[in-house]
């Protein structure tokens, strides 16, 4: 069965901190690993990974993957109270012509002021 | 219309009662998915409408679930008879398109969900 774990489950920090968010995955046919946040409702698009030792980069956020970990993180320098929220890793395992996500749990990120 | 639009933004209704929920995707994306969240999990699917194609209907929890997806465009996700354990976020997303072999798979992007609660 697919499965993406997230740690931390969730992260409690101040303002101006770096925060590091861990993604690993178990799936068939990995096609690309995607960042989300979520705040109080639509999850919106940060990164989608699909090669090796790549960094993407926005802003204060950067994201890399590790095919041979299985796994990718989520840097967040200096954060920001606007930070906050849950930030969701998704795989898409899927072979063929479809493509649904599987989804971690989230990490609940706190950043107070 | 920047966005996926869904409606409607909350539903509360009676266990046995049917409910409609309504997905109106970013206009030219052909991919369209739904997908269910529930306290404390991640998002789970549901199904997914490529184009014409057959939709990919694994993620359905039960019969009492279906969707449909009019003229490529708007979608509907049927829940019949509904029980408490269906209270959840619906979301719904929408992509350029699937992954269609060979070609970089698009992100998907969400609406903000229709928030399901079964008395």
């Amino acid at each position: 069965e697919d499965k993406v774990v997230q740690s931390p489950l969730s992260l409690v920090v101040h303002e101006g901190d770096t925060v590091t968010l861990n993604c690993s995955y178990e799936v068939t046919n990995f096609r690309s690993l995607l960042w989300y946040k979520q705040e109080k409702k639509a999850p919106t698009f940060l990164f989608m990974l699909t090669s090796s030792g790549i960094e993407k980069k926005s802003g204060r956020l950067s994201s890399i993957l590790d095919k041979k970990e299985l796994s990718s993180i989520l840097n967040i320098t200096a954060t920001q109270t606007g930070d906050s929220a849950i930030y969701l890793c998704a795989v898409d395992p899927s072979g063929g012509s479809n493509y649904k996500l599987t989804f971690g749990k989230g990490t609940l990120l706190t950043v107070n002021p | 219309g920047a966005g996926v639009s869904q409606s409607p933004s909350n539903k509360v209704t009676e266990k046995g009662k049917d409910v409609e929920l309504r997905c109106d995707p970013i206009s030219g994306h052909t991919a369209l998915y739904w997908y269910r969240q529930s306290l404390g999990q991640g998002l789970e699917f549901l199904i997914y409408f490529q184009g014409n194609s057959a939709p990919d209907k694994s993620g359905l929890p039960s019969d009492r679930f279906s969707a449909e997806r009019t003229g490529g465009s708007v979608s509907t996700l049927t829940i019949q008879r509904t029980q408490q354990e269906d209270s959840a976020v619906y979301l719904c997303a929408s992509s350029l398109s699937g992954w269609t072999g060979g070609i970089l798979p698009q992100p998907q992007h969400f609406g903000d969900g229709t928030r399901l609660s079964i008395l």
